[in-house]
């Protein structure tokens, strides 16, 4: 079984500040991380993802998260606040697929708040 | 085509009304997931096609529920007799291979009155 915890529904910065986003989760198998971005009345949109090698890895918009597994965390952070990064978002976890396909199981979400 | 497509964005029901839910996936993915976004909450897993198999319903809620993929590509989720509780979003997904990235569409938001 797996699970996703977002630590805050709501986290607000400044533009310009240090976005620090964080998600632990809990799996019985080596896991596969993701990080999904939602704006209004959208769908889904993949930020970023670890499977397997490097911990630290990058995504799109200047995100990048690291995988702790000591820790289990995999927490996602971005340098430099933008007003156009205010959005939802989301950390899902999906067990290395054997059985050939392998489904997300999301946190609850994370709302990210861009004050100027 | 470009991107998951979705059809209704939005769709009112009446309690105890039948509903149907589109999906065109991306062409040529072979997978197509479906997932339910309650308010507030992260999405959750229904059901996952391989082609036209369904090969995993372990997340529908009820015998209420019922998906299909019948060519392979398009998909109709289907929920008889609505409640509201059946209220959220319903997501669909595909992607090439069941384990690469999944694309998302924008969603069907179900109010059930």
């Amino acid at each position: 079984a797996q699970s996703v915890t977002q630590l805050g529904s709501h986290v607000s910065v400044s533009e310009g500040a240090l976005v620090l986003l964080r998600c632990n989760y809990s799996s019985s198998v080596p896991p596969y991380l993701f990080w999904y971005v939602q704006y209004p009345n959208q769908g889904l949109q993949l930020l970023l993802k670890y499977t397997t090698g490097a911990t630290l890895v990058k995504g799109i918009n200047g995100f990048e998260a690291e995988f702790k597994k000591s820790e289990t965390s995999f927490h996602l952070t971005k340098p430099s606040a933008h007003m156009s990064d205010a959005a939802e978002y989301f950390c899902a976890v999906s067990a290395n697929p054997i059985s050939g396909y392998s489904t997300l199981t999301f946190g609850k979400g994370t709302m990210l708040l861009v004050s100027p | 085509g470009a991107g998951v497509s979705q059809s209704p964005r939005y769709k009112v029901a009446k309690r105890g009304q039948d509903v149907a839910l589109r999906c065109d996936p991306i062409s040529g993915h072979v997978s197509l997931f479906w997932y339910q976004q309650a308010l507030g909450q992260g999405p959750e897993f229904l059901t996952y096609f391989q082609n036209e198999a369904q090969l995993d319903k372990s997340g529908l809620p009820s015998d209420r529920f019922f998906a299909e993929r019948p060519e392979g590509s398009v998909s109709t989720l289907k929920i008889q007799r609505t409640q509201q509780e059946d209220s959220a979003v319903y997501l669909c997904a595909s992607s090439f291979q069941g384990d690469t990235e999944a694309f998302f569409g924008q969603g069907t938001r179900l109010t059930v009155v």
